[in-house]
């Protein structure tokens, strides 16, 4: 069965201070894989999207980086305002296969 | 540019009655997908739309459907609202070729 799992559910980081965040994934056909951010009240907000093991993307203090296993959202010295629900999702054929993880839930404090 | 927005924001219906949401895309974009949040778990997809017609739908029973109109706005319907209907349901656009998926800010429909 093709699954995605987050992890840490929740994480509470002092400001500056960086970690990283896991998605595994145990699909057949992995096309994709995609990083979102959720704020409280909002839809999810679409971050990036790696294809290939070995890919790295990067916008301002996140990284995220594919191995053909899993993926990781590196987060560089963070501040408050990274303060969110990170979701990740893997595309399975057609568009319409969109598997989500359960989302990491990220506390940022000054 | 306007995003993808939903309505109502919030909607409380009670066990056995019917809702409806609905959702207009960004200008231009032609596929909707619609995807249920409930508390704690990873979305749950539900039902695409592209082009007026009902592409695939997710491991969801049949009081949940939906359509799709000429301008591209879509709308969900659930009937014989149950307890475990309560959640957040997100509506989602894309372009043609595209790749990316644009989410509105969700309805949340909670069912007493």
């Amino acid at each position: 069965e093709d699954q995605v799992t987050q992890s840490p559910e929740a994480l509470r980081l002092q400001e500056g201070e960086s970690s990283s965040l896991n998605c595994s994934y145990t699909v057949s056909g992995l096309r994709g894989l995609f990083w979102y951010r959720q704020d409280p009240g909002k839809g999810p907000e679409f971050l990036f999207t790696l294809y290939s093991a070995g890919e790295e993307k990067e916008k301002e203090r996140l990284k995220a980086t594919l191995t053909k296993k899993e993926s990781f959202l590196h987060i560089t010295a963070p501040k408050p305002e990274d303060s969110a629900t990170y979701l990740c999702a893997v595309q399975l054929g057609g568009y319409n296969k969109l598997i989500f993880g359960a989302g990491t839930r990220l506390a940022v404090h000054p | 540019e306007a995003g993808v927005t939903q309505s109502p924001t919030h909607l409380i219906k009670t066990r056995g009655q019917q809702a409806t949401l609905r959702c207009s895309p960004i200008s231009g974009h032609t596929s909707v997908y619609w995807y249920q949040q409930a508390l704690g778990l990873g979305l749950q997809f539900l039902l695409w739309y592209d082009e007026g017609e009902e592409r695939n739908r997710g491991n969801f029973p049949p009081r949940f459907s939906g359509r799709q109109f000429p301008n591209y706005s879509s709308e969900l319907n659930v009937n014989a609202l149950e307890l475990e209907d309560s959640a957040l349901y997100l509506c989602a656009s894309r372009v043609s070729g595209a790749n990316v998926l644009t989410f509105g800010a969700g309805s949340r429909l909670t069912v007493l």
